[in-house]
């Protein structure tokens, strides 16, 4: 059973545009949210985190955006760049931090 | 190294064979996780070290999957009577104590096995 979803699977802007990736949980024992970044041949590397009692967070043109009531959450990429592209991953925690959940990725093609 | 070092970073192997992945982790981290991602999908769970000790195998997928991590620095993941089922890339993860709870997680790159 997927703990995590995420959507879109695949996603193309143009540069300059805006990216978003949504994902959903279920499970409330989930305590921390972060998001991925994975690059062909490499292994994921941490973008950006945030934690259930915060709505936003913004690191330089990375944003999250949470909404604990309908359990969701979103990264938006503004000004997206061709060296954005990549693969993205959110995730989520357990208060326990023995595991981590991951979605299934979303694939980022930014057009020059 | 800087870096959560994996070795070999390409394995083929026959079904039925065994395997053993390297993993050497940051210096200092105390927490390693192995995670296998297989092709379009996220990283899965396997097993996660808190030292020396596995605090959590909960995701090794039968005891065909087995992982050590003799004195808390190198872990090794091993793969007895190999399937094809078992391709994917391995990946292991290091972490400080306090990164296990906020996500900084340090990947390698990963070991790609292909059981033909």
């Amino acid at each position: 059973q997927q703990q995590v979803k995420q959507s879109p699977q695949s996603l193309i802007v143009q540069k300059g545009g805006i990216s978003i990736i949504n994902c959903a949980y279920e499970n409330t024992a989930f305590d921390y949210f972060p998001w991925y970044q994975q690059f062909p041949g490499k292994g994921p590397a941490l973008l950006i985190a945030i934690r259930p009692d915060v709505s936003e967070k913004k690191e330089g043109r990375f944003t999250i955006s949470f909404n604990k009531s309908a359990k969701q959450f979103s990264l938006h990429i503004m000004d997206s760049q061709p060296g954005d592209s990549a693969t993205y991953f959110c995730a989520a925690i357990p208060r326990t931090g023995n595991q981590f959940y991951f979605g299934t990725g979303t694939s980022l093609t930014v057009i020059p | 190294g800087a870096g959560v070092s994996q070795t070999p970073s390409n394995k083929v192997t026959e079904k039925g064979k065994y395997v053993e992945l390297r993993c050497d982790p940051i210096s200092g981290h105390t927490a390693l996780y192995w995670y296998r991602q297989s092709l379009g999908q996220g990283p899965e769970f396997l097993i996660y070290f808190q030292g020396t000790g596995a605090a959590d195998d909960s995701g090794l997928p039968n005891d065909r999957f087995f992982a050590v991590r003799p004195e808390g620095s190198v872990s090794t993941l091993k793969i007895q009577r190999t399937e094809r089922g078992d391709s994917a890339v391995y990946l292991c993860a290091s972490s400080s104590l306090a990164g296990v709870y906020t996500g900084e997680l340090f990947f390698g790159e990963g070991s790609r096995l292909t059981v033909l």
